[in-house]
């Protein structure tokens, strides 16, 4: 079964609004990490955030995550229409054997 | 920046062909790592290896073989390919134990006829 299950499935928004995804998992995590797909491209590492962080920020991108109920959220801010894209949520177990497990992925479509 | 080169992005292929996908990448990553992606399933982890001539089964390997004889490059082997091998392969390098990001290639899409 699917570690990471993201949350909505699709998301469709307007340039310049912010977009939020969310991603829930099973297990004790060593980290999470989020990861952006083109269409028929391979995904691009975006941000990582560890098990005793809280929030990361990159850019603009905002990253949550509360261990306690298993899930992470995802906020892209003023969003663009080249943010177009399925975004991953992967999980690292405590194990640590490079085990990453992928979630179904969200997609995001911004409208210019 | 981190160059993973996948040897192909589409192949057509028939039932029971050897089929053998390439991976390169040009950053001396300790690990490399074998995906297949599938809609409504997101990736599912085939191999890994973490050394020269190391491997581990991921979730999904059967039906598939690897190889890692040098230390840029991870090949995928179908033996006998099959339709349910239709699939979305990516590879990806990540540097080290200590340093978790994946890079990824940019895909083979194989269709098995």
């Amino acid at each position: 079964s699917q570690q990471g299950e993201e949350d909505p499935q699709a998301l469709s928004i307007q340039e310049g609004e912010n977009a939020t995804m969310n991603c829930s998992y099973k297990t004790s995590i060593n980290n999470l990490q989020w990861y952006r797909q083109n269409s028929g491209r391979g995904l691009v590492h975006l941000i990582l955030i560890r098990s005793n962080e809280r929030e990361k920020h990159s850019g603009r991108l905002r990253v949550t995550l509360d261990t306690s109920k298993k899930s992470s959220s995802l906020l892209i801010t003023a969003s663009r229409a080249a943010d177009t894209a399925s975004y991953f949520c992967a999980t690292e177990n405590t194990s640590g054997t490079y085990k990453y497990i992928f979630g179904t992925g969200t997609r995001l479509k911004v409208l210019a | 920046d981190v160059k993973v080169t996948q040897s192909s992005r589409y192949l057509v292929k028939r039932t029971g062909e050897k089929v053998f996908l390439e991976c390169v990448q040009d950053m001396d990553h300790e690990n490399m790592f074998w995906y297949r992606q599938d809609p409504g399933l997101g990736l599912r982890l085939i191999y890994f290896s973490y050394d020269v001539k190391m491997k581990e089964k991921g979730d999904i390997p059967e039906g598939y073989s690897v190889s890692r004889e040098k230390k840029e490059r991870f090949s995928l082997i179908l033996e006998s390919a099959s339709t349910n091998q239709t699939s979305m392969y990516l590879c990806a390098s990540s540097p080290d134990m200590r340093r978790k990001e994946l890079f990824f290639g940019e895909g083979s899409r194989l269709t098995v006829l």
